[in-house]
Order: C-alpha cells, then structure tokens, then sequence
C-alpha cells in the first residue's frame, strides 16, 4: 500500500530564515505531487504541484518554491521565511495517469515569529 | 476561471438530524468529484467521490448527488453523531494544460451537538 510522509512535523522559525520542508511518498511510482498551505481556520491553497523530476509547476507567486529531485520526493523550500508564510503545509499525491483521488500527507505545523 | 464555491461555511445540527452541502463548479468539463473530511489539527481524508459518468452514491450514512447541468454536487449525511464534526471540503478536478489539479471550495465547519 502507499504511503506519504511529510516532516518535520511541526516548526518554529524567525522571521528571515531558510525553510526546507520534505515529503516522500512510498509504494508507488511517478505520482504527481503536491504542495497546498492552510492557514488558521481556513481553506486549502494550492501552492505547486510536479508531474515528474525536476517539473514543477507554479500556481501563485511568493517567496517560495519547490523541488522534486526524486521520484518520490517533493521538497518546499524559502530563502527567507515571512510571518504571512505561518500556516500547515500539506504534500498529497495522486496517480499520474488519468483522473485520481489526491491523498494528503500527515502535514507540518509551521509558525513563523 | 477555475472556482468551486461552498454552502454554508457553518453547519450546527442536533445529533440524528441529516446535514447537508452543496457546493458548485465553474468548468464544465470537470468530471471528478472528491469530499474530504478535516478532523482538527488532522490531515484532509477522502470520504466520498463520484464522477461524471453517475449521479448519485452512496457509502452507508454518506451520499453525494452529482448534477451536472447545473454543475453543482452536494454532501449529504444522515443520522448524524458527534464524531462526524469536522471540516468537509469538496472538490473539482481540473485538466490545466497537461497537468491535473483538484480545486477546493473553502470548506464547511460541521458542529453535531449531542
């Protein structure tokens, strides 16, 4: 069965410092995959998805950005970190081929001060 | 554009009473639709889907009808009981230029009061 892993689980970090979040997705190959943010309280915002290594996609502009440099493996990374980037960060993945359930990763709880 | 609105935002019912969401879609050309339930500080967890190809189905306490010329589909939930308060989130699935996504309505806060 598959599997997704996201950590670390939770975050506390300055406002100005580096961010690398990481997400890896046993038991199945070349799945499209996701980055989504949440903020308190509110709705899922899909931040960049991948539909293989080294292909990613930008859905909005910020100071964030993402790299697949495996397979199964999808990382979330900012230079500096801004209090507005506090929020849960959620990797999902889905078949490549055809029309597939998204399934979401346990998540990481940043908090930017 | 790409959009999928939800209603209500907020949903209070007594415990054994049905709930019901509605939610519509923008793309007509869309032809997959999720729901997902968020139990607080928890991951989204797919309860129920239906595609294009039907209009209604249903997992035990759970149904989702699907019409698509009005392009709208809703969640409805019978003989509700306190663990099924949550945040419900429903979804469309898009195809954007080779690359598949699932756009999210902003979700409905289900509170069951026992």
């Amino acid at each position: 069965s598959q599997t997704i892993h996201q950590w670390p689980a939770t975050l506390v970090q300055p406002v100005g410092s580096p961010l690398s979040l990481e997400c890896t997705v046993e038991g199945t190959s070349n799945p499209n995959l996701y980055w989504y943010r949440q903020a308190a309280g509110r709705g899922l915002q899909l931040l960049f998805y991948s539909v293989g290594i080294g292909q990613i996609s930008s859905e909005v502009p910020q100071n964030l950005s993402a790299s697949r440099p495996q397979d199964r493996q999808f990382i979330l990374s900012s230079k500096k970190l801004l209090l507005s980037d506090s929020g849960f960060y959620l990797c999902a993945w889905s078949v490549l081929a055809g029309v597939e359930t998204q399934y979401f990763g346990p998540g990481t709880r940043l908090l930017v001060l | 554009g790409e959009n999928v609105e939800q209603h209500p935002s907020t949903l209070s019912v007594q415990e054994g009473d049905s709930a019901v969401i509605k939610c519509t879609y923008s793309d007509s050309a869309s032809n997959y639709f999720p729901w997902y339930k968020q139990e607080l500080g928890k991951r989204p967890q797919l309860i129920i889907d239906i595609r294009s190809n039907v209009g209604e189905k249903k997992d035990q306490r759970i149904a989702v009808t699907l019409n698509k010329t009005a392009k709208h589909f809703s969640l409805h939930i019978t003989e509700t009981q306190p663990e099924d308060s949550a945040v419900y989130f429903c979804a469309a699935f898009y195809f954007s230029g080779g690359y598949n996504k699932l756009i999210f309505g902003a979700g409905t806060r289900l509170a069951v009061h026992p």
